[in-house]
């Protein structure tokens, strides 16, 4: 049983156009952490949500973590070939000492 | 500063066989955790260490595997009667605070 569904699995999309990646759960989470992965290399954090209804925003990526801290989701404007790449959702559980719990990923492909 | 390294970067064993991989975390980081990838998956938690010993070893498949940090710092994990559904990319992450640093990884393949 996946603890995290992330959605969609994989998405190919123009540059220029705006896309959102969503993370849902049934779980609370203490916070949230978005990563991208590049091939061949392990996962990079882009940010971390801790409160319920915290937005967060990093350049065209916006970051919104649900008031009961059991969704997220990253919202990409403005697409460009740069942001081609795994995306993953990961989850820290309340009372836990670092544990993630990772979400299966959302493969980016933006075409130019 | 050097990131987390992991060594070997591909590891190719025959059904049956032992398998050590090896992480060096970042200097100063008390955290160090394991993770397996497969294909096509988001990582899955193996084995969470605070200085040298195991915190939480509640992701390791079975007894198998089985992971040792001495000192602290380079951590070795090890895989025993390995079998085909072990493949997959085996990564390493350290941390200081909530932030988690993780290694390039190790994909293992097992024929």
């Amino acid at each position: 049983t996946q603890l995290l569904e992330q959605s969609p699995q994989f998405l190919s999309i123009q540059e220029g156009e705006n896309l959102t990646v969503y993370c849902n759960s049934s779980s609370v989470f203490s916070s949230l952490q978005w990563y991208r992965q590049e091939p061949g290399e392990g996962p990079v954090l882009l940010v971390t949500v801790v409160t319920g209804g915290e937005v967060k925003k990093l350049k065209r990526l916006t970051f919104q973590f649900g008031d009961a801290r059991k969704d997220s989701s990253l919202h990409i404007t403005a697409a460009q070939t740069g942001d081609t790449g795994l995306y993953l959702c990961a989850g820290a559980m309340a009372g836990n000492t670092g544990k993630l719990i990772f979400g299966q990923g959302t493969t980016l492909q933006v075409k130019p | 500063g050097a990131g987390v390294s992991q060594t070997p970067s591909n590891k190719v064993t025959e059904k049956g066989k032992y398998v050590e991989l090896r992480c060096d975390p970042i200097s100063g980081h008390t955290a160090l955790y394991w993770y397996r990838q497969s294909l096509g998956q988001g990582p899955e938690f193996l084995i969470y260490f605070q200085g040298t010993g195991a915190a939480d070893d509640s992701g390791l498949p079975n007894d198998r595997f089985f992971a040792v940090r001495p000192e602290g710092s380079v951590s070795t994990l090890k895989i025993q009667r390995t079998e085909r559904g072990d493949s997959a990319v085996y990564l390493c992450a350290s941390s200081l605070g909530h932030e988690q640093f993780f290694g390039p990884g190790t994909r293992l393949t097992v024929l």
